[in-house]
């Protein structure tokens, strides 16, 4: 059965460091998400993209984070300078359609900021 | 604005027991709802989702919910439980926005004792 693939499932990295967590969506999948949770938190949106372009982002998602899709498998998310309180577990997903569609998550990838 | 509450953190149940994990939801816009779990070291995988029609519906691994507009409520039920059904249980909604953003509860971890 096919999956979202995420790497690396640990990332620990110094605060104002760069840092870029990568997915592989399921082939055949269109649109593409971010979500993060931070430990004894919500799961929460962080961005939507659809046609190589945001397609709706939230007011966490804001100038330190950016997505791509550099290729036709990879979808990733770059946070240019870290900060402690971006320690969380970041989930990527994937859907052939928009809503309401079942999303595909990947296992997540845990960030721990230090 | 939208908003998922999962009412119940923890859930420690006997195997063989039927369980109840109850969510709640607010929204001002007509919602899709979903019930995610989460076993140790993987992704979300959707269990059951409600788009429209019968408000009771079933999903994988014996599980049902039944939504109820009047109380905006999504409880998750499985009338005997087993062992392996230990996991995160995370609600989510959508409202429909054709992007298919989720709007998380906090998780409840279901606890399966022999």
């Amino acid at each position: 059965e096919p999956e979202v693939t995420q790497t690396p499932s640990h990332q620990v990295t110094q605060m104002g460091q760069e840092v870029i967590l990568r997915c592989v969506p399921i082939s055949n999948h269109l649109y593409f998400y971010w979500y993060r949770q931070i430990l004894g938190q919500k799961v929460e949106f962080l961005v939507s993209f659809y046609n190589n372009e945001i397609s709706e982002k939230s007011e966490i998602f804001d100038d330190q984070f950016s997505v791509e899709r550099p290729d036709g498998s990879n979808f990733t998310l770059k946070i240019r300078s870290t900060k402690l309180e971006d320690s969380a577990m970041y989930f990527c997903a994937s859907s052939a359609s928009g809503s309401p569609y079942e999303q595909y998550f990947g296992p997540g990838t845990r960030l721990t900021v230090t | 604005a939208q908003s998922v509450t999962q009412l119940d953190s923890q859930v420690p149940v006997f195997e063989e027991a039927p369980v109840e994990l109850r969510c709640n939801y607010s929204s001002s816009v007509s919602v899709y709802l979903f019930w995610y779990v989460q076993y140790p070291n993987q992704g979300l995988q959707l269990l059951l989702k409600y788009l429209s029609g019968s408000t009771l519906v079933k999903g994988i691994n014996g599980f049902e919910a039944e939504f109820n507009k009047s109380q905006t409520s999504f409880h998750l039920r499985k009338p005997s439980v087993h062992i392996s059904d230990t996991a995160e249980y995370f609600c989510a909604l959508d409202r429909g926005s054709t992007l298919g953003r989720l709007y998380f509860g906090r998780g409840t971890q279901l606890t399966v004792w022999p």
